[in-house]
C-alpha cells in the first residue's frame, strides 16, 4: 500500500532563514506528487505539484521542492522564510494527477521566529 | 461563489446522535472529495462525487457514514449513531473536472463528539 512520510511533526526558523521539509513516499510507481499548505482556520492551498518533466518545481510564495526518484523523495524548499509561512505543511501522492484517492502525510508543523 | 463553503464551522454532538456535514462547492466545479483528518495525521479520503456518475464510496470507513450531492451542487455528509472516534475535521474540495485540476478546499467542519 501506497505511504507518504514527513518526518519532520514540527520544525522552528528563524525569518529570513532557508526552509527545507522532507517528504519521503512508498508506491508501487512513480505518483503525482503534491505539497499543500494549511493555514490556521482556512482551508488547504496547493503549493506545487509534480507530474512529470523537470524534477524541480516551482511553485507559489516562492517555494519550490524536487522529486529524487532514487530516494523517493519530494522535499519543499524555500530560501527565505517570512513570517507568514508559518502554517502546516502536507505532502501528498496520488496515482492519478487528481485529488480523488491522495495519500496525504502527517503534516510538518512550520514556526517562523522573528 | 468565491470558494468551497463548509457548514457548520465547528459542531459539537452527544456520542450515539446524527449530524450532517453541509459542503457548497465552487460554482461550476464538477467534481467534488470529502476528507478526513484526525488530529495530528494526515487526510483520509472519504468520497468522490463526479459529475453525474456514481460516487467512488471506497474511503468511508464504515456504513454509519454516507453522502449525497445533488447535480452539481451542495454535498451533504452524514454521520449516523455518531462515536468518540468520529471526531475530527472534515474537509470537502472540488475541482473543475475530476482529471488533474487543482482541488480547492473548504476550511473544514470541525466534529468534536462528547
Amino acid at each position: 500500500a501506497q505511504s507518504v512520510t514527513q518526518p519532520d511533526i514540527h520544525i522552528t526558523v528563524s525569518e529570513g532563514a532557508s526552509l527545507e521539509l522532507r517528504c519521503n513516499y512508498s508506491y508501487g510507481a512513480t505518483p503525482y506528487l503534491f505539497w499543500y499548505v494549511q493555514s490556521p482556520g482556512q482551508g488547504l492551498q496547493l503549493l506545487l505539484k509534480y507530474f512529470s518533466g523537470d524534477t524541480l518545481v516551482q511553485g507559489i510564495k516562492g517555494f519550490e521542492a524536487e522529486f529524487k526518484r532514487s530516494q523517493s523523495s519530494f522535499n519543499l524548499r524555500k530560501p527565505s522564510v517570512h513570517w507568514s509561512d508559518a502554517a502546516e505543511y502536507f505532502c501528498a501522492v496520488g496515482l492519478s494527477g487528481s485529488a480523488r484517492q491522495l495519500t496525504f502525510g502527517s503534516g510538518t508543523q512550520l514556526t517562523v521566529l522573528p | 461563489g468565491a470558494g468551497v463553503s463548509q457548514s457548520p464551522s465547528n459542531k459539537v454532538t452527544e456520542k450515539g446522535k446524527d449530524v450532517e456535514l453541509r459542503c457548497d462547492p465552487i460554482s461550476g466545479h464538477t467534481a467534488l472529495y470529502w476528507y478526513r483528518q484526525r488530529l495530528g495525521q494526515g487526510l483520509e479520503f472519504l468520497i468522490y462525487f463526479q459529475g453525474n456518475s456514481a460516487p467512488d464510496k471506497s474511503g468511508l470507513p464504515s456504513d454509519r457514514f454516507s453522502a449525497e450531492r445533488t447535480g452539481e451542487s451542495v454535498s451533504t455528509l452524514t454521520i449516523q449513531r455518531t462515536q468518540q472516534e468520529d471526531s475530527a475535521v472534515y474537509l470537502c474540495a472540488s475541482s473543475l473536472t475530476g482529471g488533474r485540476t487543482e482541488a480547492f478546499f473548504g476550511q473544514g467542519t470541525r466534529l468534536t463528539v462528547v
